[in-house]
């Protein structure tokens, strides 16, 4: 049983393109939860979604910013027209429930540079 | 505001010792206690959870306290090896448990 799978491990972009970064839960776990680790700082909680459903995305920016979770395939954390200040670690984590005392298991995260 | 504060903010001790790592939260309702061992480039490892009502939990060589009155947790490293030499995290749960509110960690590294 693979653990959380995101990829890629490192992302270049250049100012104003997209980054798709992709996460693929633990096998049989159907709750996935996106964090942000900026440099020196914690992690911070962006979106939770669920198959097919969006259930949280009280942590994620506006605009620019988007997440699916579709019933096939992996967890897309979508940036549109990124800018220097998204270059961050970007990590997955999944669980087989929600709710009180659910272990997550992280993934090993996406670190995103914006040139 | 749910914050949590650890301290130190960085830590080096020889291989061999033993350390103790704290953690000072206000969340509120508390729903669980997390510390996580975080390797460089590597996402956050589980080492323990605690409930309101757990006080002390081991895992191996690491051993976390919880006191819920005075909001305050340690974790307690006993005979450090080279490879304990990472960030240690302390994560509190609120009532939704998915939103996990994380400090910003204690950097140890062991030297031999």
């Amino acid at each position: 049983n693979a653990g959380v799978m995101q990829n890629p491990r490192h992302l270049v972009r250049r100012r104003g393109q997209e980054a798709r970064l992709r996460c693929s839960p633990m096998k049989g776990h159907s709750h996935v939860y996106w964090y942000r680790q900026l440099p020196e700082e914690g992690l911070k909680f962006m979106v939770y979604l669920q198959k097919e459903n969006i259930i949280d995305e009280s942590g994620m920016p506006k605009e620019r910013f988007s997440a699916e979770f579709p019933k096939e395939g992996p967890s897309i954390l979508r940036i549109q027209q990124v800018v220097r200040g998204d270059s961050a670690a970007y990590f997955c984590a999944s669980s087989p429930l929600s709710g009180f005392n659910t272990e997550a298991f992280f993934g090993q995260g996406t670190r995103l540079t914006v040139v | 505001k749910n914050q949590v504060e650890q301290s130190p903010q960085s830590l080096i001790i020889l291989e061999g010792k033993n350390c103790t790592l704290q953690c000072n939260y206000t969340v509120s309702p508390f729903s669980n206690l997390r510390w996580y061992k975080q390797d460089t480039g590597r996402g956050p490892v589980s080492l323990t959870i605690m409930t309101f009502s757990e006080n002390t939990k081991s895992n191996g060589r690491y051993t976390a306290t919880l006191d819920a009155d005075t909001k305050q947790s340690s974790l307690h490293i006993t005979a450090s090896q080279l490879s304990d030499s990472a960030s240690y995290i302390c994560v509190v749960s609120a009532d939704s448990s998915y939103k996990l509110i994380f400090g910003s960690g204690t950097r140890l590294l062991v030297r031999p």
